[in-house]
């Protein structure tokens, strides 16, 4: 099972250009969220989706949008790139009902130059 | 704020000798997970304890939870430079929701 796919790896974007992250996942999985991760700090919550359909702001979700697109994939879309959203980007899911262990992505590494 | 803090931010340590890293948090929880990182990687899960139990075991981790002090703590015994690595902790509120919120990590070098 590939479990949690994130696209692209890498991006480099200028100031003010847009963008998408994409994130599927295989695992039959309701919960998915977008998290960020700056040098040396854990992960803050951008937003989450409770099950398809449903999508609630997390910690930090200024600058972002988000789409359930299905019950497999979820993106992340960043309308005017700043130079503050440069950072690793992490999509995760779990199981609803019960919080369990959540799976992760390998990350899209994000310049906004 | 983040919902979990933890201590030390940075640990190094030599092959053989256990890790200590303590999380805080401020809110009722439903469960309490850890989790490592290795560098440029995704995160992996490594335990979970739920709200209603004070101590568990995973092979050479040990996590104990105390809801009364809002504060857990991972154990790392006969750790190995394969260890090295970031260890974050992860509380799921209590309410229903399943939303994750994470500390900032503790570093872990494990010398050989």
């Amino acid at each position: 099972n590939a479990g949690v796919t994130q696209t692209p790896k890498f991006q480099v974007l200028k100031t003010g250009q847009s963008m998408t992250l994409q994130c599927a996942q295989d695992m039959n999985h309701n919960s998915m969220y977008w998290y960020r991760q700056d040098p040396g700090m854990g992960l803050r919550l951008i937003y989450y989706s409770a099950s398809e359909g449903t999508t609630d702001k997390g910690e930090v979700p200024n600058g972002y949008n988000v789409s359930r697109l299905n019950k497999r994939e979820f993106s992340l879309r960043l309308e005017s790139a700043a130079p503050s959203q440069t950072s690793v980007y992490f999509c995760a899911s779990n199981p609803s009902g019960r919080v369990t262990e959540a799976f992760f992505g390998q990350g899209t590494r994000l310049t906004v130059v | 704020s983040q919902q979990g803090e933890e201590d030390p931010q940075a640990l190094s340590i030599q092959e053989g000798e256990n890790a200590t890293m303590n999380c805080s948090y401020k809110t009722s929880i439903n469960n309490l997970q850890w989790y490592r990182q290795n560098s440029g990687r995704g995160l992996v899960h490594l335990i979970l304890i739920r709200s209603n139990e004070r101590e568990k075991h995973s092979g050479r981790l040990r996590v104990t939870l105390d809801t009364s002090k809002k504060s857990s703590s991972l154990l790392i015994t006969a750790s190995r430079a394969a260890d090295t690595a970031s260890y974050f902790c992860a509380t799921a509120r209590s309410g229903g929701y399943n939303k994750l919120i994470f500390g900032a990590g503790t570093r872990l070098a494990v010398h050989p």
